[in-house]
């Protein structure tokens, strides 16, 4: 158990539909990353906060948004969804923001199933 | 972020020692170099970090030349539950490219009976 839980588990709707995806880091770490992963590809990282703030920007859709609140849980909010977004969400936390030390060493959740009919 | 290269692939037999090499000629003075195990359908799971020479934990060993311009991962005595991808990474997100994956396409290791 790496401490970063995501709900939900799984998730299945409908194109055009928009969910949400929920993430709280470990205790103490104040970085939170998104990372897509769809069947048989690799983590697309997507989007990085830090203490609240955007800190990195990866190849995240228009259509996806993301934050971080002041208890540091961060939301990954996907609309107009389409078939081609069905695809295993990661959420992962660290320390500190990311600056090459060890304190950056990331922990990831279970991730989310998202399956788009 | 620096770019990794890794095999795409290895095979192995139960009880020997696997060997992952990882180049990563543009790592930066900060960087460490940090390997992670993905089963199928699970999160990424930290494996062995390291910045120079060796590390070793109860699960692995990480070797790093002088040079730092690679780095292996030595899996002792593996066995089936070991059969996963592995994936180098360097740095921090501190510099990451758009649209490309921090995490490379790792190693996929397979072990036989």
């Amino acid at each position: 158990d790496s401490g970063v839980t995501q709900t939900p588990k799984h998730l299945i709707t409908a194109t055009g539909q928009r969910v949400t995806l929920r993430c709280s880091p470990r205790s103490g770490d104040l970085s939170v990353y998104w990372y897509q992963q769809s069947l048989d590809q690799g983590l697309q990282f997507l989007i990085q906060y830090y203490n609240g703030e955007e800190r990195a920007k990866g190849n995240i859709l228009e259509r996806f948004s993301a934050q971080q609140f002041p208890d540091l849980h961060s939301e990954l909010n996907l609309s107009s969804l389409e078939l081609g977004d069905s695809a295993l969400y990661f959420c992962a936390s660290s320390v500190s923001p990311g600056a090459g030390g060890d304190t950056d060493t990331q922990y990831f959740g279970p991730g989310t199933r998202l399956t788009v009919l | 972020l620096a770019k990794t290269t890794q095999p795409i692939s290895m095979d192995s037999y139960e009880g020997q020692e696997v060997n992952i090499t990882c180049s990563h000629n543009n790592i930066a003075t900060n960087d460490y170099i940090t390997w992670y195990q993905q089963f199928p359908s699970q999160g990424p799971r930290f494996i062995i970090q390291g910045y120079k020479t060796k590390v070793t934990n109860e699960v692995a060993s990480l070797f790093i030349p002088a040079d730092r311009k690679s780095s292996t991962l030595s899996l002792p005595r593996v066995s089936l539950s070991d059969t996963a991808v592995y994936y180098c990474l360097v740095g921090g997100l501190h510099n990451t490219n758009a649209g490309k994956s921090t995490f490379g396409d790792g190693t996929t290791l397979t072990v036989k009976p």
